[in-house]
């Protein structure tokens, strides 16, 4: 059974600072990789995925994720984070190729504050 | 873009009472949607896939009897938790698939209805 682990509860930065928010996964076969995020009182929004192709992924609001095989980690990253990049995020995982209507398995789950 | 649309967005009820939850897709046809249960500072946890026109696929240790889901139409799927007790209570949040690219599974979520039960 595929698992997410993020290593991160909660994260408080500066305005400006580095972000990066770590995602590994488990599971042995190919995988579709997602992060989703929930700002305060709204619902879950994709933020990125990666598919196949380029491990370097671009998001929206500047967000990337790089996706390191070896390593089963799909970590999020922002160069410079605003105050308004406060919210949750949830790093989501499903089989890969051919897997149908496979469900999303999310990590728990990272809170983000970020302060002025 | 997709929207789902999921009412109610906050129900509070008696113990013993039955609640539905709708699910709806606006712009497109959903043949497959996901209900999720989300605790207090936890993850989101599958609860079922809940298929049109067929029975819904229920997680391991989740009650067949006691959350209810149909799946009628290709734009509505409804979860019903029936004979509610205090440990019901979460935040309950459907999705529905919206690529037809196979193993893609981009989800669109519900707001989500938060369920308090007294």
């Amino acid at each position: 059974a595929q698992s997410v682990s993020q290593h991160n509860h909660h994260v408080i930065l500066s305005e400006a600072a580095s972000l990066e928010l770590g995602c590994n996964y488990s599971y042995g076969g190919t995988v579709n990789l997602f992060w989703y995020v929930q700002y305060p009182g709204q619902h879950l929004q994709l933020l990125l995925k990666y598919f196949s192709g380029d491990p370097l992924v671009k998001g929206i609001k500047g967000f990337e994720a790089e996706f390191i095989k070896s390593k089963f980690s799909f970590n999020l990253r922002k160069p410079s984070v605003q105050w308004s990049d406060t919210a949750e995020y949830f790093c989501a995982v499903n089989a890969g190729p051919n897997s149908g209507n496979t469900p999303l398995v999310f990590g728990k789950g990272t809170r983000l504050s970020v302060i002025a | 873009g997709a929207v789902v649309s999921q009412h109610p967005s906050w129900v509070i009820c008696k113990s013993g009472t039955s609640v539905k939850i709708e699910c709806r897709s606006l712009d497109f046809q959903a043949t497959t949607m996901f209900w999720y249960r989300q605790f207090p500072k936890q993850s989101l946890m599958l609860m079922a896939t809940s298929n049109e026109g067929s029975k819904a696929t229920y997680e391991q240790g989740v009650e067949k009897d006691k959350f209810l889901i149909n799946h009628a139409s290709l734009t509505l799927s409804t979860l019903t938790v029936t004979s509610a007790h205090p440990e019901d209570s979460s935040f309950y949040i459907c999705s529905a698939r919206v690529s037809r690219r196979a193993g893609a599974n981009v989800l669109t979520f519900g707001a989500g209805s938060r369920l308090t039960v007294l």
